[in-house]
């Protein structure tokens, strides 16, 4: 089973809809994130949450939202989605007090929205 | 404006060649540097780091190398194999980015047989 796992995996929805994207993960790290992917723009950060107590925005986190429900789930809502919003979102988790490699980030398997 | 470019949105190698890809950012905070690697349907997966401390680090068949003053970095892998297909992303961080990562646009590779 995956690690960071993300539901739905496709989903398409209507302008105007409320959509929620959940994540959860086995890693056990205290560290969440949500990006979306663009053809040409690479990754972009939503959302991130450092700990169940702490959220914070990213770079374009107009017209989303995100709940830290335990340390092991972070969900990315779309209150009322447009179809600039179509694009593929991807969950990370990070922990930056172990490996080798501070700061790498687990991503899960991504999830692809199309809103009409 | 892009504060991490990957200007070349594909590149193709014969396989058993040299693949270097290339990733210019314009923030002189950046002091830490990660590639990924993406296959289709997948997420992406961390491949080589490098600190600004350092001016190259290898991984096996994958160097990165990292040219400040030109704030230049780039991916070198060698042999390509047709396994190594997929679209490289190259991240930025630094202090005031509150060790969060700054993505480039990625580089699609495809490694011929």
């Amino acid at each position: 089973d995956a690690d960071v796992t993300q539901t739905p995996r496709n989903r398409i929805t209507k302008t105007g809809k409320r959509i929620m994207l959940e994540c959860s993960q086995t890693k056990g790290h205290d560290r969440m994130y949500w990006y979306r992917q663009d053809p040409g723009l690479g990754l972009r950060l939503i959302y991130y949450s450092f700990d169940v107590k702490d959220i914070n925005k990213g770079e374009i986190s107009d017209g989303y939202s995100v709940s830290r429900q335990a340390q092991a789930k972070f969900s990315l809502s779309l209150e009322s989605a447009i179809p600039n919003q179509t694009a593929l979102y991807f969950c990370a988790t990070s922990d930056p007090t172990s490996g080798r490699f501070t700061g790498e980030l687990f991503f899960g398997e991504g999830s692809r929205l199309t809103v009409l | 404006d892009q504060q991490v470019k990957q200007n070349s949105p594909s590149l193709s190698v014969q396989e058993g060649r040299i693949s270097i890809l290339n990733c210019d950012y314009t923030n002189s905070m950046f002091d830490y540097f990660l590639w990924y690697k993406k296959y289709p349907a997948e997420g992406p997966t961390f491949l080589i780091s490098i600190s600004s401390i350092k001016d190259k680090n290898e991984d096996g068949r994958f160097t990165v190398f990292l040219n400040k003053s030109a704030k230049h970095l780039s991916l070198h892998i060698v042999p390509s194999q047709p396994g190594d297909s997929a679209v490289y992303f190259c991240a930025a961080s630094g202090v005031d980015y509150g060790q969060n990562f700054v993505f480039g646009p990625g580089t699609r590779l495809s490694v011929l047989p």
